[in-house]
């Protein structure tokens, strides 16, 4: 069965300290991952897609990794702006399918 | 860009009455489109898979006949949620996407509170 596990759960970080985020999965014909950002009472953000092992995209202080059984979300120096909650989700040949995300913290 | 709205993004209904959500893509096309519900800091459930002329596909646990999927046009899916009760509240969102396999692009989201 197709799953997608994030971790941590929450993740509370100084405002400068770098850290990454974990997605774990196991999905017959991967077709794409997914990185999302949402806000407390909004609708997750779309952020980045990966295709293939090896793969790496960066956006401001994001960068996302994907290896055959992972993704990182790497934060570098993170602000307080980007304390939100990040989703994860794998598309197979039939449907895409969420992690539980991760709660980030991040304090000034 | 790739903008989807919904429309209302609140909504308090009485229990036993129906509310229509609507989720339009503004500047693409969208052949699929997804509804999904999300609970108090748990992730997004998908409900059901909506394809633009076609009878949308459901989740299994969802029932079609509460929850009335229909995708009219190519920027266009509407949810009705039929005679709705109290545990129906929650976080609706919807998505389109664009292209086949392709990322999905979330709305804003409906906040359904029904009393």
């Amino acid at each position: 069965e197709d799953q997608v596990t994030q971790s941590p759960e929450a993740l509370r970080l100084q405002e400068g300290e770098s850290s990454s985020l974990n997605c774990s999965y196991t999905v017959s014909g991967l077709r794409g991952l997914f990185w999302y950002r949402q806000d407390p009472g909004k609708g997750p953000e779309f952020l980045f897609t990966l295709y293939s092992a090896g793969e790496e995209k960066e956006k401001e202080r994001l960068k996302a990794t994907l290896t055959k059984k992972e993704s990182f979300l790497h934060i570098t120096a993170p602000k307080p702006e980007d304390s939100a909650t990040y989703l994860c989700a794998v598309q197979n040949n039939n449907d895409m399918r969420f992690g539980a995300g991760t709660r980030l913290t991040v304090k000034p | 860009g790739a903008v989807v709205s919904q429309h209302p993004s609140r909504v308090i209904c009485k229990s036993g009455t129906s509310v229509k959500i609507e989720c339009r893509s503004l500047d693409f096309q969208a052949t699929t489109m997804f509804w999904y519900r999300q609970f108090p800091k748990q992730s997004l459930m998908l409900m059901a898979t909506s394809n633009e002329g076609s009878k949308a596909t459901y989740e299994q646990g969802v029932e079609k006949d509460k929850f009335l999927i229909n995708h009219a046009s190519l920027t266009l899916s509407t949810l009705t949620v039929t005679s709705a009760h109290p545990e129906d509240s929650s976080f609706y969102i919807c998505s389109a996407q664009r292209g086949r396999g392709g990322e999905q692009y979330f709305g804003p989201g409906t906040r359904l509170t029904v009393t």
